[in-house]
């Protein structure tokens, strides 16, 4: 079975610095990844998935994340932080063959100070 | 109204009470999912239907009762509930029964078992 570690709970960031988000899965196949971002008072929203082909993956609100076979990593990245992304972050794997069952990591926090 | 709307947004219910929590999706989705989120754990997919039809039922207490009477609308039926059922309960919806479809989440009720 699939599994997700997000090591870290709670990062807090300055406005206009870089993040990184950090994400270890445990498949034995080719996993499906994901990563999602939950507002306060919001449901999850998708931010990027990787599924195939080129391991460094553009999604919504400037974000990127890079899937790394040898780690087994899959890291949300972003250059600049803006208050507005302070939020919970979920990175997920599914299992693939039509198997819509998505594992999720624990979530890590962000906090943006001024 | 767009997207996924859960009602209502918050519940307090006690040991003995019957509830009901209700889902629908604007989408078109073919797909509907009930996820169980609790603090500082995963989150936790307990049914999936797909064409008005249940899919999976991840060994969920039998005091929680999935209803889909149409591809829009999703209900989550609530009886005898102990207070470790307190949680944030989020439904979503995909296209199809697939990880490649996005899941598109609602806000969530925010369930409190006294």
């Amino acid at each position: 079975a699939q599994s997700v570690t997000q090591p870290d709970i709670h990062i807090t960031v300055s406005e206009g610095a870089s993040l990184e988000l950090r994400c270890n899965y445990s498949y034995g196949a080719t996993p499906y990844l994901f990563w999602y971002v939950q507002s306060p008072g919001q449901g999850l929203q998708l931010l990027l998935k990787y599924f195939s082909g080129d391991t460094l993956v553009q999604g919504i609100k400037g974000f990127e994340a890079e899937f790394k076979r040898s780690q087994s990593s899959f890291n949300l990245r972003k250059p600049s932080v803006h208050w507005s992304d302070a939020a919970e972050y979920f990175c997920a794997v599914g299992a693939g063959f039509g198997n819509e069952k998505l594992t999720f990591g624990t979530g890590t926090r962000l906090t943006i100070i001024p | 109204e767009t997207g996924v709307t859960q009602t209502p947004r918050h519940l307090v219910m006690g040991m003995t009470n019957k509830k009901s929590l209700k889902c629908e999706q604007h989408l078109g989705h073919n797909a509907m999912y009930w996820y169980k989120q609790s603090a500082k754990k995963p989150l936790e997919l307990m049914f999936v239907y797909s064409l008005e039809e249940r899919v999976e039922n991840n060994s969920v207490p039998s005091r929680f009762s999935p209803e889909c009477p149409n591809s829009s609308h999703l209900f989550l039926h609530l009886h005898t509930l102990q207070p470790e059922d307190s949680a944030l309960y989020l439904c979503a919806s995909s296209q199809d029964r697939s990880e490649l479809d996005e899941q598109f989440f609602g806000p969530g009720t925010r369930l409190t078992v006294l």
